[in-house]
């Protein structure tokens, strides 16, 4: 069974720029939640997404944003780029209405603005 | 944002040695949960407790939810090399991942060879 893939692994972008980020969930989770890892603010939730719906938002601003389409896959996007926005984004998927040990981590997209 | 209280932040051992770190919180948590992370991955979960005062165990490693549901252990024996890497705990206000996680600060584990 496929694990939880990121695309793209790397990304470096420029102040002002927009990005958007893909996670594709394990196959049949329905459920995608979103982090920004960094070294001064830690893992910090951003949104939750289940069957295409936002559930759970933290507490990022606007410029960060998110959605799930039909098949589960979600993307995230982050408009005006600032350089504190530079961080390991990660997503994790779960069957959704599950315990936690069965939401998985994938390995990130990490995300460089000079 | 909020993070959990995780302590020591680094440690330096030597393999065959006993690890324990522990983390805090100012609010209840249903759930408290273990993940290592190593470079270029994502967090991987060790151990899930949902039920205060439960103690679990997966291999060498030992996890406590605190019976205050503030705080939560994990311990490690006999470390190895691939212990190496950064310990998060996370806590959640429910049991079937209908909340957000909130995260520890981490503990970087290093072996000294």
């Amino acid at each position: 069974k496929a694990g939880v893939t990121q695309t793209p692994r790397y990304l470096i972008k420029t102040r002002g720029q927009q990005v958007t980020l893909s996670c594709s969930p394990i196959s049949g989770h329905r459920s995608v939640s979103w982090y920004q890892q960094t070294p001064g603010q830690g893992l910090q939730f951003l949104f939750e997404y289940f069957s295409e719906t936002q559930r759970n938002k933290g507490n990022f601003p606007g410029r960060f944003s998110g959605r799930q389409f039909s098949n589960s896959r979600s993307e995230m996007n982050v408009s005006t780029l600032e350089l504190g926005d530079s961080a390991l984004y990660l997503c994790a998927s779960s069957p959704g209405l599950k315990p936690y040990n069965e939401q998985f981590f994938g390995p990130g997209t990490r995300l460089t603005v000079l | 944002g909020q993070q959990l209280n995780q302590s020591p932040q680094s440690m330096f051992i030597q393999e065959g040695e006993d690890v324990s770190m522990n983390c805090t919180s100012s609010s209840i948590f249903n759930t408290w949960l273990w993940y290592k992370q190593e470079p270029g991955e994502g967090p991987v979960l060790l151990i899930a407790l949902y039920k205060a005062g439960e103690l679990t165990s997966n291999g060498r490693l030992t996890a406590q939810f605190g019976i205050t549901r503030k705080d939560s252990f994990l311990n490690i024996s006999a470390s190895i090399p691939s212990d190496v890497g950064i310990y998060f705990c996370a806590g959640a206000h429910d049991n079937f991942g209908n909340e957000k996680l909130t995260f520890g600060t981490g503990t970087r584990l290093t072996i000294i060879p």
